[in-house]
């Protein structure tokens, strides 16, 4: 079955320091992976998407994220964090054989610190 | 502006009473869908519908219901049987349907209702 693991529940940065929240996934064949990042009180917004080709993926924002195959990860990376970016942040999976379906990651809180 | 729209914001439910969250998308997607999100719980799926009138149960269908007849529109309501209703509810929608094709189609949402308890 597909599934989708953040292992962080929460991170904590301190504004201008680099951040990476993780993803794994677990899926047979190639999955389609995205990003999505959700301010309180408000719905999901897509960051970033991977299909195929180039595994280093750039999306708004300033993020990106990069497929790795051999780690079943799709890690989100930031070089420098801005107080604006503090929100929730959920990997997601979608897949052939799930026909409509996605299945989300338990999500990431972030904090930024001055 | 394309998107989709969620409504009411904010959802008061008494007891034993049934209440219908509003979900509009003037994306002209095919799939629709409803999430409910806890804290600490991610999104879970509620229900799914890849064409007008038809959809399916998702992982945590019990005590909820929707209707799909037409494209623009997934309503959900939630009943009197479901016994812990608080919650955020997100709609979302995405463009394609059926199996493959489209799964790497990305899912847009709205601004949620947030339901709670009388």
């Amino acid at each position: 079955a597909q599934s989708v693991t953040q292992p962080d529940i929460h991170i904590t940065v301190s504004e201008g320091a680099s951040l990476e929240l993780r993803c794994n996934y677990s899926y047979g064949a190639t999955p389609y992976l995205f990003w999505y990042v959700q301010s309180p009180g408000q719905g999901l917004q897509l960051l970033l998407k991977y299909f195929s080709g180039d595994t280093l993926v750039q999306g708004i924002k300033g993020f990106e994220a990069e497929f790795k195959r051999s780690q079943s990860s799709f890690n989100l990376r930031k070089p420098s964090v801005h107080w604006s970016d503090a929100a929730e942040y959920f990997c997601a999976v979608g897949a052939q054989n799930t026909g409509n379906q996605f299945y989300f990651g338990t999500g990431t809180s972030l904090t930024v610190i001055p | 502006d394309g998107g989709i729209t969620q409504s009411p914001k904010y959802l008061f439910r008494k007891e034993g009473q049934n209440v219908t969250l509003s979900c509009e998308q003037n994306l002209n997607h095919d799939a629709m869908y409803w999430y409910r999100q806890d804290p600490g719980q991610g999104l879970r799926l509620i229900y799914y519908s890849q064409i007008v009138n038809d959809f399916q149960k998702g992982d945590i269908a019990e005590g909820y219901s929707v209707s799909r007849e037409k494209k623009e529109s997934f309503p959900l309501t939630v009943t009197s049987a479901q016994k812990n209703p608080t919650a955020f509810y997100l709609c979302a929608s995405r463009w394609g349907t059926g199996e493959g094709a489209y799964s790497n189609q990305p899912q847009h949402f709205g601004d949620g209702t947030r339901l709670s308890i009388l």
